[in-house]
């Protein structure tokens, strides 16, 4: 069955500096697709960025990267120049094919908390 | 791009009482979910639909809960008879599928916070 695993449910960060986001995941599934979500404390999910398992580069939009690791199951979100606006929850999910119902499942998140 | 807006953002009910939320997905976005999500969790997949045809539902949607899109635009969620497990945030989202496979990310409203007591 697939499953998103984030291990560090509290990060921080200093304003400026860079910090990665772990996410690991396990599927039976040749084709899948991997994004990261920034949760602000108004609720709205706001995609930040996709990864998909054909893709043969890291995924990058702006000051976000993935680190994809395919062997490791890795999908890390690198967020480099941190700012106090970044201060949120971040959530790692995958969907499993690439003509889904586009269901995706899910991790359980990591707080993220920028310090001036 | 108005972005996916619902209604209400907040809704406190009793026990018993039913409730419905409501959606409005990007104007030229045909598929439209319904998530869940409780405190400290990620989003669980409740629904979705493609225009007006509803094409999964998940295990977590029990049969008093009920979606329609009836005319492939918005959409709402109505619980009946509700439990204080039904309190959560429900999001809403949507993206446009083509005919060629391709889809768009999920777009996510503010949700609507739902507090039964």
């Amino acid at each position: 069955a697939q499953k998103i695993t984030q291990t560090q449910p509290g990060m921080f960060v200093q304003e400026k500096e860079a910090v990665t986001l772990d996410c690991t995941y396990d599927t039976s599934d040749p084709s899948y697709g991997l994004f990261w979500y920034k949760q602000p404390s108004s609720g709205e999910m706001i995609f930040l960025i996709y990864q998909g398992s054909y893709d043969q580069q890291n995924a990058t939009e702006g000051r976000y990267s993935l680190n994809f690791q395919k062997a490791r199951k890795s999908a890390n979100l690198v967020i480099s120049a941190s700012q106090l606006g970044d201060s949120a929850m971040y959530f790692c999910a995958m969907r499993e094919g690439m003509d889904s119902s586009y269901k995706l499942i899910f991790g359980s998140g990591t707080r993220l908390l920028v310090r001036p | 791009d108005t972005g996916v807006s619902q209604d209400p953002r907040h809704k406190i009910t009793k026990r018993g009482q039913n409730v419905t939320f409501r959606c409005d997905p990007i104007s030229e976005h045909n598929r439209l979910y319904w998530y869940r999500q409780t405190l400290g969790q990620g989003p669980e997949f409740l629904t979705y639909f493609q225009n007006e045809a509803q094409l999964e539902k998940s295990r977590l949607l029990s049969d008093r809960f009920s979606a329609e899109r009836p005319k492939g635009s918005f959409s709402t969620l109505e619980i009946q008879r509700t439990e204080q497990g039904d309190s959560a945030m429900y999001l809403c989202a949507s993206s446009s599928h083509d005919i060629q496979g391709k889809a768009s990310p999920l777009h996510f409203g503010n949700g609507t916070r739902l507090t039964v007591t």
